[in-house]
């Protein structure tokens, strides 16, 4: 079946150091998201790419980038974790349109 | 500024009961509104996806309404179960952008036996 995968699910590192964040989906979906989740606040776009080679700054993109060298793949890199990037990550992908759009698992990060 | 809300912030019941979940929406132009249920440590999973000139859409026992004029939504779970206890989550979709998906707070909901 397929799925969209994420890893790791916990995550601990230190202020200053980068970290990647790893989302790999089978759906063979063109879209793919990364969410970031916080108490208060809805699922909060950090990018998005639409295809190989694209990439799009979400609405709380600053401290973060992305890459899509395939369509399955889409890693968040936090060039420098700040104590603010603790949070629950999720990935996700999609088709175009109305539907299809499915959640990854999440990761939890925490950034000490 | 598009924003979805959504109300009770969190509700307690007892197993075979009912309950309903409010979402208002700003969104315009709107395209579509989803409901999604979030079990503790998971992702979000669909429940319903409706297009703007849709009144309901029914999944098991799962029941969702939408007044697209008044903007409003609502989520029925009838004869609730201990396994609907999680959060659900209203997503609306502008038109410009149907990728793009503004999410509400959501509901914490709690089925005690």
């Amino acid at each position: 079946d397929a799925e969209i995968t994420q890893s790791p699910r916990h995550k601990i590192t230190e202020t200053g150091r980068q970290v990647t964040l790893a989302c790999h989906q089978t759906w063979n979906h063109n879209n793919m998201f990364w969410y970031r989740q916080d108490l208060g606040h809805g699922l909060r776009l950090i990018h998005y790419s639409y295809g190989v080679q694209d990439t799009n700054k979400g609405e709380v993109s600053d401290g973060y980038s992305v890459s899509r060298s395939n369509t399955e793949d889409l890693p968040l890199t936090l060039e420098s974790a700040a104590s603010s990037q603790t949070s629950v990550y999720f990935c996700a992908s999609s088709e175009s349109g109305v539907g299809g759009y499915t959640f990854g698992s999440g990761t939890r990060l925490t950034v000490v | 500024k598009n924003q979805v809300e959504q109300s009770p912030q969190s509700l307690i019941i007892l197993e075979g009961k009912n309950c309903t979940l409010q979402c208002n929406y700003t969104v315009s132009p709107f395209s579509n509104l989803r409901w999604y249920k979030q079990d503790t440590g998971r992702g979000p999973v669909s429940l319903t996806i409706m297009t703007f000139s849709e009144n309901t859409k029914s999944n098991g026992r799962y029941t969702a309404t939408l007044d697209a004029d008044t903007k409003q939504s609502s989520l029925h779970i009838t004869a609730s179960q201990l396994s609907d206890s999680a959060s659900y989550i209203c997503v609306v979709s502008p038109s410009y952008n149907t990728d793009k998906l503004i999410f509400g707070t959501g509901t914490r909901l709690q089925v005690f036996p």
